[in-house]
């Protein structure tokens, strides 16, 4: 099973709500980042969080990581039809430094 | 100028040939990987180079064999393609292991 997973799976909201995704991971990292993915392009990166951060903002991108609880978040804010998309997170699983992916939450932002 | 780029974009071939995937990176970056995307978008890290050397070698058939030529380049060569290597192929690199890596547009193979 992989390190990280992603929930919901699947997200639909009007432009203009906010949007809520979360990570959960298993063994310790060093670091936690979050990609999106737009409908048959590469991942672009969006945020990357140490271990020792609890929070981290990039625009209307706010990324938590909770270590205690294994957990981050993303939440984009007032939302835009483009941000349709998928957003997967990516960890470096027990500290191995190796990328470890899940599976995406995919994102509709309805105009 | 493109980043990380791949080609081809789509490569369609029979079962048993053998395909090769090239990819470029001009951002001077010292890690580069190669990624495996299969249509329920679960993506595995296959492979991942630093300075030319092979760092991450995860469980990966031996039919698949990356190659640096140099730093700014790794080709990902398939031997006797099976139906289950149909994905989308995706090179990436980042300056250090593990930290933002800029990914290429993908190559989408489809085994017959």
């Amino acid at each position: 099973s992989q390190q990280g997973e992603e929930d919901p799976q699947a997200l639909s909201i009007q432009e203009g709500e906010n949007a809520t995704m979360n990570c959960s991971y298993k063994t310790s990292i060093n670091n936690l980042q979050w990609y999106r993915q737009n409908s048959g392009r590469g991942l672009v990166h969006l945020i990357l969080i140490r271990s020792n951060e609890r929070e981290k903002h990039s625009g209307r991108l706010r990324v938590t990581l909770d270590t205690s609880k294994k957990s981050s978040s993303l939440l984009i804010t007032a939302s835009r039809a483009a941000d349709t998309a998928s957003y997967f997170c990516a960890t470096d699983a027990g500290g191995s430094y190796i990328p470890t992916f899940g599976r995406g939450t995919s994102l509709i932002v309805h105009p | 100028d493109t980043a990380v780029s791949q080609t081809p974009k789509y490569l369609v071939t029979q079962m048993g040939n053998d395909k090769s995937i090239k990819c470029e990176q001009n951002l001077g970056h010292d890690t580069m990987y190669w990624y495996k995307q299969d249509s329920k978008k679960f993506l595995k890290i296959m492979f991942s180079y630093n300075n030319k050397e092979l760092i991450i070698n995860e469980t990966v058939p031996n039919r698949f064999s990356p190659k640096s030529p140099d730093k700014a380049h790794l080709n990902l060569h398939i031997n006797s393609l099976e139906l289950g290597d149909s994905a989308v192929y995706f090179c990436a690199s980042s300056q250090v292991l593990n930290n933002e890596q800029f990914f290429g547009p993908g190559t989408r193979l489809t085994v017959l």
